[in-house]
């Protein structure tokens, strides 16, 4: 079955750290580009962070640029993002997506995993 | 950054109804822009990229178009399994950004 699974979610108190994972299963995890998009309680989809499939290149959102990395282990079909200095406007849920293209990559998102929560409290 | 602004923000429709949602962009994106269907509680679902593509899997009552920086999804008859919140999303040019989102909901 094709699919996404986050992990790693939880409380953290403002200024801590976290590492979300996500395994990927059912296709060629090493071909497509991968993002991560959150969306804080209530709100709309606001897009994190994506790692190319090929050329090893991250991209971040403003928010998030300094304090958040996406890294990739393609022999274990994993995704991460390190958390960093987190702050109460980081909490929501995080959700993995992978990339319509193989290659270079759309930038679209065609398989989403179910997400975690990340709450930033004290 | 390119901002995306969609409207209505929420639409109330019968059964049937013909709906039309629109994302308008901030500058030119080309045809990079996806449109996205989240149900409460669930992951976006990939509806529409490229403008006007369809996704594998997607009703065939869900259709996109273009005219120069305004994006519309259409849903022709709408159905009680339509029921969610829709997002536009464009891929033109890092940061990646998303609409506001339109909430669609039965009359």
């Amino acid at each position: 079955e094709v699919q996404l699974l986050e992990s790693g979610g939880g409380l953290v108190q403002p200024g801590g750290s976290l590492r979300l994972s996500c395994e990927g299963s059912g296709f060629t995890f090493s071909n497509y580009a991968m993002g991560w998009v959150r969306q804080a309680p209530g709100k709309g989809l606001e897009w994190v962070s994506v790692f190319s499939g090929s050329g090893g290149r991250t991209y971040y959102a403003d928010s998030v640029q300094g304090r958040f990395i996406i890294s990739r282990d393609d022999s274990k079909n994993m995704l991460y993002l390190q958390l960093s200095s987190l702050k109460a406007e980081d909490t929501g849920v995080y959700y993995c997506a992978k990339d319509l293209d193989r290659g270079l990559g759309s930038y679209f998102f065609d398989l989403w995993g179910r997400g975690t929560l990340v709450t930033v409290s004290s | 950054d390119i901002q995306l602004t969609q409207s209505p923000s929420s639409v109330s429709a019968s059964l049937g109804d013909r709906v039309t949602i629109t994302c308008r962009a901030s500058q030119g994106i080309s045809t990079w822009l996806a449109w996205y269907q989240q149900k409460p509680g669930k992951a976006p679902r990939l509806l529409i990229y490229t403008a006007s593509t369809l996704q594998g899997g997607v009703p065939s009552r869900f259709s996109g178009s273009k005219s120069g920086t305004d994006f519309t999804l259409t849903i022709s008859s709408l159905q009680p399994e339509d029921v969610a919140t829709y997002y536009c999303q464009q891929a033109n040019r890092f940061p990646l950004t998303f609409g506001g989102g339109t909430k669609v909901e039965i009359k």
